[in-house]
């Protein structure tokens, strides 16, 4: 069965601060999907990023960068010089190949940036 | 390009009423979702369906109920509303093909009393 742990609950920084998020995931399969999930205080989803398990190449897209370590079976998220707007929850989430896009989410991260 | 529709975004339940949420796609996605998210437990999924016609169960399907007549539409029945059922509920649609990102509606906020 997939499971997929986020271990922190709450993290408040100040705005320029880097912060970074912890996901660990179980799967018994060898081809899985990873995304991590935005939901900002007005409580819609939004999709950030998806990373396929053969593909362990790390990726920075503008503020946003992502460690995929299959060795320790983590996908961590990093944002660079947080800003206010950055507030929200963030929820890591795992597929498995075959599994119908079925997401199985963490707990999510409440990420909380001071001014 | 309306995205994920769900109707009501809001709605209060007595005990033991029924209630159906109404989720609707225009994407021509074949796949659909249907999450709850309590707070601090992130999101279970309900049931799913794979096309029109087709559903089965999810994590926790008890208390719900599906039904998929349509690509379109994918209503969430409660039954005999608990206060255990009190959550937000997500709608969400995929095109079906590993490995596509979900996409979400903004959720319909449920509390039973």
């Amino acid at each position: 069965a997939q499971k997929v742990t986020q271990a922190q609950t709450e993290i408040s920084v100040v705005e320029k601060e880097d912060v970074t998020l912890d996901c660990v995931y179980e799967t018994r399969d060898t081809t899985y999907y990873l995304f991590w999930y935005k939901q900002p205080p007005s409580g819609e989803l939004v999709f950030l990023i998806r990373r396929n398990s053969f593909d362990e190449q790390n990726e920075i897209s503008g503020r946003y960068s992502w460690n995929f370590q299959k060795s320790t079976s983590s996908f961590n998220f990093t944002i660079t010089a947080s800003q206010v707007v950055d507030s929200a929850v963030y929820f890591c989430a795992l597929s498995e190949a075959g599994g119908n896009n079925r997401l199985a989410f963490g707990k999510g991260n409440q990420v909380v940036v001071i001014p | 390009n309306a995205g994920v529709t769900q109707t009501p975004k809001f709605r209060i339940l007595k005990i033991g009423q029924s209630m159906t949420l109404q989720c609707a796609q225009d994407m021509n996605h074949n796949y659909m979702y249907w999450y709850r998210q309590d707070p601090g437990m992130g999101l279970k999924l309900i049931y799913y369906s794979v096309g029109a016609g087709i559903t089965d169960k999810g994590e926790v399907p008890n208390g719900y109920n599906v039904s998929r007549s349509t690509t379109e539409d994918f209503p969430l029945r409660l039954e005999l509303a608990a206060p255990s059922q009190t959550s937000v509920y997500f709608c969400a649609s995929s095109p079906g093909q590993d490995p596509s990102p979900l996409h979400f509606g903004n959720g319909t906020r449920l509390t039973v009393t």
